[in-house]
């Protein structure tokens, strides 16, 4: 079974500063996928950055970034210099690769709210 | 450079009344989902789509129907709504290859009262 787990409900942040969103995932796959998305208040789903199980570096979009450790099996997602436009609730999901029956489906945590503030 | 879009954006459902929900995409992806999102919680997959005329149960189908007649449409339809499907729905799609996102349409707030 699949399992995405964010522990931390609520985080807060003061602008300009660096916050760490925690995910821990469990799969048996060797190959999986691992998204995080940004859900604001207006509700839509934003895709902000991917990391493949294979790849060796861990992924950067901008100022995002994603410190995969597969050994421990997380994804945090680091956020610099936060921005009050950051403060929204936040996802990580799983895509797991070898299941061909499901191929591309996510698997998602609860999501954890994060609050930027001045 | 609608990407995926849905219809309608809010409605509410007496019990027992059955409703549509739209959802068109313009990329021409052949993966298509559905997922619901209970509050506090993640979203959950509820059926999914590989190509027109192809669709599969996901993790919470009881309640819903699907049909994929078109690459571009995946209406999912409620049957006697009932008050555990009041939730917020989202249609999403992809070109299925697991390193690309799934892109998602803005969500359809649904209560059953």
């Amino acid at each position: 079974a699949q399992k995405i787990t964010q522990t931390q409900p609520g985080m807060f942040v003061q602008e300009k500063e660096a916050v760490t969103l925690d995910c821990t995932y469990d799969t048996s796959d060797q190959s999986y996928g691992l998204f995080w998305y940004k859900q604001p208040s207006s509700g839509e789903m934003i895709f902000l950055i991917y990391q493949g199980s294979y790849d060796e570096q861990n992924a950067t979009e901008g100022r995002y970034s994603l410190n995969f450790q597969k050994a421990r099996k997380s994804a945090n997602l680091v956020i610099s210099a936060s921005q009050l436009g950051d403060s929204a609730m936040y996802f990580c999901a799983m895509n797991p690769f070898d299941r061909g029956s499901t191929l591309g489906r996510l698997y998602f945590g609860r999501g954890t709210q994060l609050t930027v503030w001045p | 450079n609608a990407g995926v879009t849905q219809t309608p954006k809010f409605r509410i459902l007496k019990i027992g009344q059955s409703m549509t929900l739209q959802c068109t995409q313009d990329m021409n992806h052949n993966y298509m989902y559905w997922y619901r999102q209970d509050p506090g919680m993640g979203l959950k997959l509820i059926y999914y789509s590989v190509g027109a005329g192809i669709t599969d149960k996901g993790e919470v189908p009881n309640g819903y129907n699907v049909s994929r007649s078109t690459t571009e449409d995946f209406p999912l339809r409620l049957e006697l709504a009932a008050p555990s499907q009041t939730s917020v729905y989202f249609c999403a799609s992809s070109t299925g290859l697991g390193f690309q996102p799934q892109h998602f349409g803005d969500g359809t707030r649904l209560s059953i009262l």
